[in-house]
């Protein structure tokens, strides 16, 4: 069964310097990755995914996450965190189907002023 | 309006009470899906339906119960609530067919069993 591990509960990060939020996976078969993120008393919203197309994946609000499979992970960046930006953090693994879906335990991302 | 809709938002309940949890959607999406949050364990999946005529246990389906009343209707029961039921719930749905594995999710319904 596959799994996914945050490597960081909590980052903190400065306004204006790159965000770097870490996720490793480990799957039998070639996943799915997403990127999920739930602001403060929000549902979450997806970020971004990984289908098997372009390791490198763009996603909203300037997130970016490459693919790498020698190492089995999917980590998040930003090059210049915004206030807006604090935010909870979900790295997803799915090998075949929506009701597969394993998310990981969240990194939670704090931007200081 | 949200897309997904869920109600109640907060709900403080004691144990052995019996409480249903509702979600009702405006995006057509035939499969719908209740998770649990609880801090430093990420969402886990209870039960899932991909139409009004399935139902499916999830990874944590003991204790709770669900009703797929109509396509754009899930509600999750607590028939008997304990209180290591104490979480954020959270609805989502995705489209049939979707392979790209993308959920929307409600707001979420905080309960707290004392």
């Amino acid at each position: 069964a596959q799994s996914v591990t945050q490597l960081d509960s909590h980052v903190s990060v400065s306004e204006g310097t790159p965000v770097l939020l870490r996720c490793n996976y480990s799957s039998s078969y070639s996943p799915s990755l997403f990127w999920y993120v739930q602001h403060p008393n929000k549902g979450l919203q997806l970020l971004l995914k990984y289908t098997s197309a372009a390791t490198l994946v763009k996603g909203i609000n300037g997130f970016e996450a490459e693919f790498k499979k020698s190492e089995t992970s999917f980590h998040l960046t930003k090059p210049s965190a915004h206030m807006s930006d604090a935010a909870e953090y979900f790295c997803v693994v799915s090998e075949r189907l929506v009701n597969d879906m394993r998310f990981g335990a969240g990194t939670r991302l704090t931007v200081k002023p | 309006d949200a897309d997904v809709t869920q109600t109640p938002r907060n709900r403080i309940t004691k144990t052995g009470k019996r409480i249903m949890l509702e979600c009702s959607q405006t995006k057509g999406h035939d499969r719908m899906y209740w998770y649990r949050q609880d801090p430093g364990l990420g969402l886990q999946l209870i039960y899932y339906s991909f139409d009004v005529k399935d139902i499916n246990k999830g990874e944590i389906s003991d204790g709770y119960s669900v009703s797929r009343q109509a396509q754009a209707k899930f509600s999750l029961s607590l028939e008997s609530a304990i209180p290591n039921q104490t979480a954020l719930y959270f609805c989502a749905t995705s489209a049939e067919g979707q392979s790209s594995g993308e959920l929307f999710f409600g707001e979420g319904s905080r309960l707290t069993v004392l």
